[in-house]
């Protein structure tokens, strides 16, 4: 089992739409969870941290997390062009040796808003 | 600050030479990572350095790969072989607090090996 899990897309959405982006995670353990940004061509960049079970908002920008069920997702709202990109989730390990566990990416899901 | 500078932005070498990457952290970041994003295997750790010193190097593919952080400024990635499979993108990060701190993310070098 790949320990983060996304739709590779491309997920196509208008532009004003919501867009909804999911990932699913492997280790029980794990206790902190991001979202980062990918344009094309570019390097990744944090949009979202979230560590508590729920919802956390940021602007356009929501992400929402259920432990239980190993489930973490972003919303973004308002689409625009410009968050056309790939979203890469980012997990950390538990347990993972003497490191205070480092990131777990997915391989990310393509976003591509139309106007 | 500049960010995170990585260097080359683009290698194109042959396989069996030796390529070294380069990378100047985020001042005052104690904490620098490598890694390789390829389509295949997304994005994944290969090393990284707290103050200077590698913690985890566990992601390191085999012996061929080394990486070194001579100063608080300065690290180097070096594959000597190179072999075709290590064609991908390379990205140096650097982070101010312990894991999982954001990660500052370089612009990345591009390696070809034909």
């Amino acid at each position: 089992q790949k320990e983060v899990e996304q739709n590779s897309g491309p997920l196509s959405v208008p532009e004003g739409a919501i867009a909804s982006l999911n990932c699913t995670y492997s280790d029980r353990g794990s206790q902190s969870f991001f979202w980062y940004r990918q344009y094309s061509g570019k390097s990744p960049e944090l949009i979202m941290s979230i560590y508590s079970n729920g919802d956390k908002e940021d602007g356009r920008f929501t992400a929402q997390l259920n432990k239980a069920s190993q489930y973490v997702s972003l919303l973004i709202r308002d689409s625009q062009p410009s968050d056309s990109a790939t979203y890469l989730c980012a997990v950390t390990r538990s347990n993972y040796g003497g490191s205070q566990g480092n990131l777990i990416f997915g391989k990310g899901t393509k976003l591509s808003v139309k106007p | 600050d500049a960010g995170v500078i990585q260097s080359p932005r683009h290698e194109v070498t042959e396989m069996g030479q030796e390529v070294t990457l380069r990378c100047k952290p985020i001042s005052g970041h104690d904490y620098l990572f490598w890694y390789r994003q390829t389509m295949m295997r997304g994005l994944e750790l290969l090393i990284y350095f707290n103050n200077n010193v590698p913690i985890d190097d566990s992601g390191m593919p085999e012996d061929r790969f080394s990486a070194k952080m001579p100063n608080a400024s300065f690290s180097t990635l070096k594959i000597q072989p190179s072999e075709p499979r290590d064609s991908a993108v390379y990205f140096c990060a650097s982070s101010f607090f312990e894991p999982p701190g954001e990660l500052f993310f370089g612009e990345g070098s591009r390696l070809t090996v034909l």
